[in-house]
Order: C-alpha cells, then structure tokens, then sequence
C-alpha cells in the first residue's frame, strides 16, 4: 500500500510566521504534488516536483515555495504566512507515467490568526 | 482557458443509481480521473479513462465520450458509506500541470 504522510494533522500559527509542511511518500514515486483546499473551490495545484530539485508552478503558486532534496520527501514553506492562507493542505504522489492516479496523504489544516 | 463542470449535490436512496457528470473545456486532453473524498479523509483515486466507452469497477463505473468532452461516474447499489465528495479531473496539456480538479460532487446517500 501507498503510504503518503503529512507532518501534522492541525497546525496553529500567526501572521508573518514562517511555516513548513512536510510531507512524506514510501512507494519510491517521482511525482509530488501539493495541493490547497478550500470549500467550493475543490483542489487547486500550488507547486509539483517531478524530480529531486526540481519543481514546477501550479495554479496558485503566490505566498508559497516548495523545498525537495530527496525523493522521498516534499516540504510547502509558507514564507510569511497571511491569514487568507488558512486551508486545508494535501500532499499527493504518483508515479511519473501515472500522475492522472495521485495517492494523498491525510491533510494539514492550517490556520492563520 | 479550461473548466470542469459538475453539479455540485446529488441526493439518492440506498441501494439506488447514481450518475455524476462531468463536462470539461480544456486545450488539451490525455484523460478523466475520478478521486472520492469523505468527510475529513483524503481524496483517493477510484478510476481513470483515456479512451471512448465505460470502464467497471465493481459497483463504481465510469464513462467517457471525447468527442462531447463529458464523462460520468456510475455508482450502483448504493450504500451509505457511498456519501462522499466525487471529483472529475483532467489533465490540461497548455497549462503542463498534471491535474485539473472539478469543485467536486457532494452525493448523500438517504435510507
């Protein structure tokens, strides 16, 4: 079974504090995604890493950048965090021929006071 | 530009079928994906088309028809631990990211 897991289920944190969501895949996969989602918004694509090092703008990359120095692992970094980046963030992996069949990890809710 | 529309509530008795569509605008396509989604889970992938026709699944099916840019998802025999949030999603070959997710398909299922 793929196993995707997140740092933190819930996360508190203030206005302008830097933050890390780490996230984590064991079956070896090349893809990583991270995702926001928001109530009636559905999934929006923040970055996507296809490799170690490297990494690619998704839909709504502002305020957020991606770190991947090994396969294995995935970490969104809010620079400063704002409260209109409160959400939900879900972390996904696939292999790189199948990204259409992504395994997600549980979810961090993040908010922003 | 691209869009994925799908309704966005579908209500249904227990051991009834269900349809969800899903219409996409996109400038290129490779596919249509299904993911399901419970309350406070994580999404998880239930089926993908490439080609024209239905694929089965037990009692999940899903169908695609490339020419009218529309796909369905098929759930049969319903069962309450089918309430969930179904999403179409598509891969948008201009925009070179892998996935496209509808605003997703909340589906009760009522006794």
């Amino acid at each position: 079974d793929v196993k995707v897991t997140q740092s933190s289920r819930y996360l508190v944190k203030r206005t302008g504090e830097k933050v890390f969501l780490e996230c984590v895949q064991d079956m070896d996969h090349e893809n990583m995604f991270w995702y926001r989602q928001d109530p009636g918004l559905g999934l929006r694509l923040i970055y996507f890493s296809y490799d170690v090092k490297m990494k690619e703008k998704g839909d709504i990359p502002e305020g957020y950048s991606v770190s991947r120095e090994k396969k294995e692992r995935f970490s969104l970094i809010l620079e400063s965090a704002s409260t209109n980046q409160t959400s939900m963030y879900l972390c996904a992996s696939s292999l790189m021929e199948r990204t259409y069949e992504q395994y997600f990890g549980p979810g961090t809710r993040l908010t922003v006071t | 530009g691209q869009s994925l529309e799908q309704p966005s509530e579908v209500t249904a008795v227990e051991g009834a079928i269900v349809q969800i569509n899903c219409t996409y605008q996109t400038s290129g396509f490779y596919g249509l994906s299904w993911y399901q989604q419970h309350d406070g889970g994580a999404p998880t992938f239930l089926s993908y088309n490439a080609l024209d026709g239905l694929e089965e699944t037990g009692r999940f099916s899903s169908f695609l028809s490339r020419s009218d840019s529309y796909g369905y998802l098929l759930l049969q025999e319903l069962q309450m631990k089918d309430s969930a949030s179904y999403f179409c999603a598509v891969r948008d070959e201009a925009r070179n990211t892998p996935l496209v997710f509808g605003k997703g398909t909340r589906l009760s299922v009522i006794a």
